[in-house]
Parts: C-alpha cells; sequence; structure tokens
C-alpha cells in the first residue's frame, strides 16, 4: 500500500514554543486528515483538508494541504502540555479508496 | 466527544474462546471501517463496510468475521485468536467512503 512518511518522528519542546510536523508522500493525494491519539484512546480528527493550497486553522492548529498534493503540514503554536500526543496524518487519493495513515509524530511537551 | 461508539472498550480472552467486538454511530454515515492498532504504529485497516456491504478486505485471516447488520451497527467476530492479536481494535466511519473519518474511543482487546 501506499506510505506516508512524517516527520519528525518524535518532538521534545517546552511549553509555549510553536510545533510544526509534516507528512510526505510519493502520490498525489485528494484528500489530507490530520489526527491526535491520546495512549489508549482512538485518534481524534483536528482537521480535514481537500484542496491543493487550502490553509485550515483549528484554534491553534493550522494545517495546509500542499500545492504537489503530495504532503501536508501540520502547526501547533504556543504549545499547552495536553497537546501531548502522538499525531497522524492520513490522505485518501480517491473517493472509495482507502485512507492511508502517517507513521506518527509524537509530541512531548515540558511544562 | 466521539459520536461513534465501541463495546465493550476491553476484552481479555483465551485462544479457544468465541467473543465479539461492537461498534454503532448515529450520524447517518454510510461507511464503516475496523482498523488494528499496535502500540505506537499507526492504525491498519482490516475491513471496510459500504451501504452494508463489504467493499475492501486487507487480507484478514478467517478468525476475524465482520458483520454489518445495518447502516449504524458494525461487529468484529472473533474466534480462535492467537496472542499476537492483542491490539487496539478500532472502528470509524465516514460518509460515502470520502471526507472525513471519525473513529470510536477502541476495544482493547487481550489475547492470553
Amino acid at each position: 500500500g501506499q506510505q506516508l512518511n512524517q516527520s519528525p518522528q518524535s518532538m521534545f519542546i517546552q511549553e509555549g514554543e510553536d510545533v510544526s510536523m509534516n507528512c510526505t508522500s510519493s502520490s498525489i493525494f485528494n484528500t489530507w486528515l490530520w489526527y491526535k491519539q491520546d495512549p489508549g484512546e482512538g485518534p481524534v480528527l483536528l482537521i480535514a483538508l481537500y484542496k491543493a493550497g487550502e490553509l485550515t486553522s483549528n484554534g491553534r492548529l493550522t494545517a495546509q494541504f500542499g500545492i504537489t498534493r503530495k504532503d501536508s503540514f501540520l502547526n501547533i503554536s504556543a504549545s499547552i502540555p495536553s497537546d501531548v500526543g502522538i499525531y497522524f496524518c492520513a490522505g485518501q487519493q480517491n473517493t472509495g479508496n482507502q485512507f492511508y495513515f502517517g507513521t506518527g509524530t509524537s509530541l512531548t511537551v515540558i511544562p | 466527544d466521539t459520536e461513534v461508539t465501541q463495546t465493550p472498550k476491553h476484552l481479555v480472552m483465551g485462544m479457544t474462546n468465541k467473543k465479539s467486538l461492537k461498534c454503532e454511530q448515529h450520524m447517518g454515515h454510510r461507511a464503516m471501517y475496523w482498523y488494528k492498532q499496535k502500540a505506537k504504529k499507526p492504525p491498519e485497516l482490516m475491513f471496510v463496510y459500504s451501504y452494508e456491504k463489504l467493499s475492501i478486505n486487507e487480507s484478514v485471516p478467517s478468525r476475524f468475521s465482520p458483520e454489518c447488520p445495518n447502516s449504524s451497527l458494525l461487529n468484529l467476530h472473533l474466534h480462535a485468536l492467537q496472542p499476537e492479536d492483542s491490539a487496539l481494535y478500532l472502528c470509524a466511519s465516514s460518509q460515502d467512503q470520502q471526507g472525513e473519518l471519525f473513529f470510536g474511543e477502541g476495544s482493547r482487546l487481550t489475547v492470553l
């Protein structure tokens, strides 16, 4: 299946810092989704992107659909302790196809 | 709060047991999914139902048997599992197999 590479694999940051992570693929995707997952819980949808170049915000979170349609980016501003978790991207090539998941970025926020 | 509800939240079973995981959504979605997730790994797709018909089976062993009784319900029947099947099992739903994919809180399965 398709492989989505996320980077960085893990991040350790101070509370209040901004965070950037990305998701890249060798194939074109028509939908990008970003999730946060806490231990033992299901992934929670943060942002959905549907158009190349689209920039969408959800509170302190901002995500972008790359113009090449092969990548997506997630930024978190002014991080807080509850931002701790694993962030996954997911991409879908066409309607009816499965969603492919990225390898995940583990975020630790140091108070 | 998630609108995809999974039960039970935790399940411990022996290798000879038969058990079932259940999932329910009331968002009017017509596609429902089962994923398996190991610790610190991304979810792995197992099955997709679209309009109550199985549309994707990712070569899952027959000891896992999905069932979609109606558009709101999805079951996963488990029989003769192996210890390596221990994982978090996630149910998800979406509108017409496109757009936003919503997950339940998961069922933590331990096979002894």
